[in-house]
């Protein structure tokens, strides 16, 4: 079946600091990847995203790239800020679902401290 | 803005006492998703409606129930909460197979 494995939080940074959240997948097919982000008592809001391999999708400082050859779709941010502070949520899309259904990680949480 | 909206944000009920909760949306999207996320997890998946179909979940408990009367708006109906279903409720949409875009979810408390 399709899966998504994300790392175990909290992860606790301090500000500026560099951020990585590793995501991997198993999944039938080529499936679309996102990152979405979540912040405290808020809905999710879709980050970045890629549809393909090789792809790389960025969004307000963080990126990740699409690499199929390692199943994986690893979030990073280069120098974080407090503001970044959320549950981030890898998540797949099986192209050939029609209804678009997403298969989500368990979900990250950062705390980025001053 | 085009947005995806849900009321009311907090929503408390007794137990047993059936409650609506409600999802609208200005981006004429044709797909609409509704899911249940418990403290410290993943969204999880109850139904979904392509257009006018509906689409339940394998394992979404037969208390939970969704209408959707027109393209703009849905709504979850649970006949008789229980506690274990205190979570947040959250209301996505899509066009076709494209990203979902996901509302700012519903807070449900049963007391």
């Amino acid at each position: 079946g399709n899966s998504v494995t994300q790392m175990e939080g909290p992860v606790t940074l301090s500000e500026e600091a560099f951020l990585t959240i590793n995501c991997t997948y198993t999944a039938t097919g080529y499936p679309s990847l996102f990152w979405y982000v979540q912040y405290p008592g808020e809905g999710l809001q879709l980050l970045l995203k890629a549809t393909k391999a090789d792809d790389k999708g960025s969004n307000k400082g963080f990126e990740a790239t699409y690499r199929k050859e390692t199943t994986s779709f690893h979030l990073e941010k280069g120098s974080v800020q407090v503001s970044d502070s959320a549950v981030y949520f890898c998540a797949l899309r099986i192209p050939t679902d029609s209804w678009g259904k997403l298969q989500f990680g368990a979900g990250t949480q950062v705390v980025v401290t001053p | 803005d085009a947005m995806v909206i849900q009321n009311p944000r907090y929503q408390v009920t007794q137990f047993g006492k059936p409650v609506t909760l409600s999802c609208s949306q200005t981006l004429n999207h044709n797909v609409m998703y509704w899911y249940q996320q418990k403290s410290s997890q993943a969204p999880k998946l109850l139904f979904h409606y392509y257009d006018k179909d509906f689409n339940n979940e394998a394992d979404t408990p037969d208390n939970f129930q969704s209408r959707r009367p027109n393209t703009s708006f849905c709504f979850l109906d649970i006949r008789s909460p229980g506690l274990g279903d205190a979570a947040m409720y959250l209301c996505a949409t899509s066009r076709q197979q494209r990203e979902q875009f996901f509302g700012p979810g519903t807070r449900l408390t049963v007391l």
